[in-house]
């Protein structure tokens, strides 16, 4: 069974710029979630999406959304980059996303913003 | 800003030593669990402790669980090179769903 597959690994973008971020969840997943990792402060949580629908948000600007597709596929947006956008941003899996179930976590894609 | 703190901050190691590591958190919780993590790389989830358990075991690890400390520790016995990352408690609260809040993490090296 393939793990979580997050494209692409690494990206380099300007400041003012938007990037789009991709996971493809284990298959029979329908649960994503997105983290943010930076060394100063940690890991973070973004957004989680069940069955198309985003069911929690963490503490983040309005420039950071996301989606999921039908095959629970899910995507990612930052607009208008700050180098402060520079981190390791990490997809989750889940089967049902129920909080007693474990996460499985994609090897993430690194993003400078220059 | 995280949901809990992570004693020690770093630690280092002799291979076949045993490794403790503590995690405090700060709401009530629903289970919490534990991540291994290599050089920036993703996150591999180790075992999950529920808030009704005190103790886990799975192969070399150990985890113990106090909800009235908030806190609970990761046990690694018979350590190995291998062993070496830095390691993550993550707590999910009790309105569920899958939101991991992450702990600041705890860098182990485990030297040959």
């Amino acid at each position: 069974k393939a793990g979580v597959t997050q494209t692409p690994r690494y990206l380099i973008k300007t400041r003012g710029q938007q990037v789009t971020l991709s996971c493809s969840p284990i298959s029979g997943h329908r649960s994503v979630s997105w983290y943010q990792q930076t060394p100063g402060q940690g890991l973070q949580f973004l957004f989680e999406y069940f069955s198309e629908t985003q069911r929690n948000k963490g503490n983040f600007p309005g420039r950071f959304s996301g989606r999921q597709f039908s095959n629970s596929r899910s995507e990612m947006n930052v607009s208008t980059l700050e180098l402060g956008d520079s981190a390791l941003y990490l997809c989750a899996s889940s089967l049902r996303g129920q909080p007693n179930t474990e996460a499985f976590f994609g090897q993430g894609t690194r993003l400078t913003v220059v | 800003s995280q949901q809990g703190e992570e004693d020690p901050q770093a630690l280092s190691i002799q291979e076949g030593e045993n490794a403790t590591m503590n995690c405090s958190y700060k709401t009530s919780i629903n289970n919490l669990q534990w991540y291994r993590q290599n050089s920036g790389r993703g996150l591999v989830h180790l075992i999950l402790i529920r808030s009704n358990e005190r103790e886990k075991h799975s192969g070399r690890l150990r985890v113990t669980l106090d909800t009235s400390k908030k806190s609970s520790s990761l046990l690694i016995t018979a350590s190995r090179a291998a062993d070496t990352a830095s390691y993550f408690c993550a707590t999910v609260g009790e309105t569920g769903f899958q939101k991991l809040v992450f702990g600041t993490g705890t860098r182990l090296l485990v030297s040959p």
